[in-house]
């Protein structure tokens, strides 16, 4: 059964890059179809797709974020990571990691990391 | 982006009565080479992620209890949960996924009245 764990800190200035991993778990990266994606949550915007990348490294986001969004793969680590650059309060939110229910580019996710809370504030 | 619209935001129903979540979607979501409509459904509550109930659009994902339901078609589509339970007590997302952005409604809330 595949498990995902987010991790990073749960604080980060104004101006700065917040940055988190995905561990996944029960599962290899390397050998799944999918492309393993990043959400998040605030109140303000409810929930909101970031981007997802596939095992070789082939990544696509959300246009609303593409300009300040990296997501990489560690497939030796089995993990992938996502930095968001310049982040401002609005960036506040829950920040999930998910796995998705079928191949492509498209899709439901399921199962979801349990979440980490990263705040930005001086 | 497709803009997905839910309604109601709120809603209180009794223990063992039906409850109805209504999304709407800016565009058709119905793939024509499948005929499968990129639909799923979420319910979510405090302190958890997000947990699947419902993907293309009527299909119960395994281990969700019968008495939740999806149905619709083209743009309008709708969550039934019958005989409400207490444990049944979330907010409720739908989500498309027939092209990125993926794009989700913005919830309903389910309360026990």
């Amino acid at each position: 059964q595949v498990q995902l764990q987010e991790s990073g800190p749960g604080l980060v200035r104004p101006s700065e890059t917040l940055s988190l991993t995905c561990n996944v778990s029960g599962g290899s990266i390397s050998r799944s179809n999918y492309y393993w994606g990043w959400v998040r949550q605030s109140p303000g915007k409810g929930l909101e797709w970031i981007g997802g990348i596939y095992y070789t490294g082939t990544t696509y986001s959300n246009p609303s974020l593409k300009s300040r969004v990296t997501i990489s793969v560690d497939t030796s680590k089995n993990h992938f990571s996502l930095k968001l650059r310049s982040v401002t309060a609005a960036d506040t939110a829950v920040y999930y990691c998910a796995r998705p229910g079928i191949t492509g580019t498209t899709h439901w996710f399921d199962p979801w990391g349990q979440g980490i809370l990263v705040t930005v504030s001086s | 982006d497709i803009v997905m619209t839910q309604s109601p935001d709120s809603l209180a129903v009794s223990l063992g009565e039906r409850a109805t979540i209504n999304c709407k979607s800016s565009q058709s979501l119905l793939y024509s080479s499948n005929n499968k409509h990129y639909l799923a459904w979420y319910l979510q509550k405090p302190g958890q992620p997000p947990k699947l109930l419902i993907y293309w659009a009527s299909t119960r994902e395994s281990g969700v209890p019968d008495r939740f339901s999806g149905s619709g078609s083209g743009t309008d589509f709708t969550l039934t949960i019958n005989s409400l339970q207490a444990e049944d007590v979330a907010v409720y997302y739908c989500q498309q996924y027939y092209s990125t952005p993926i794009t989700f409604g913005q919830g309903t809330r389910l309360e026990i009245k």
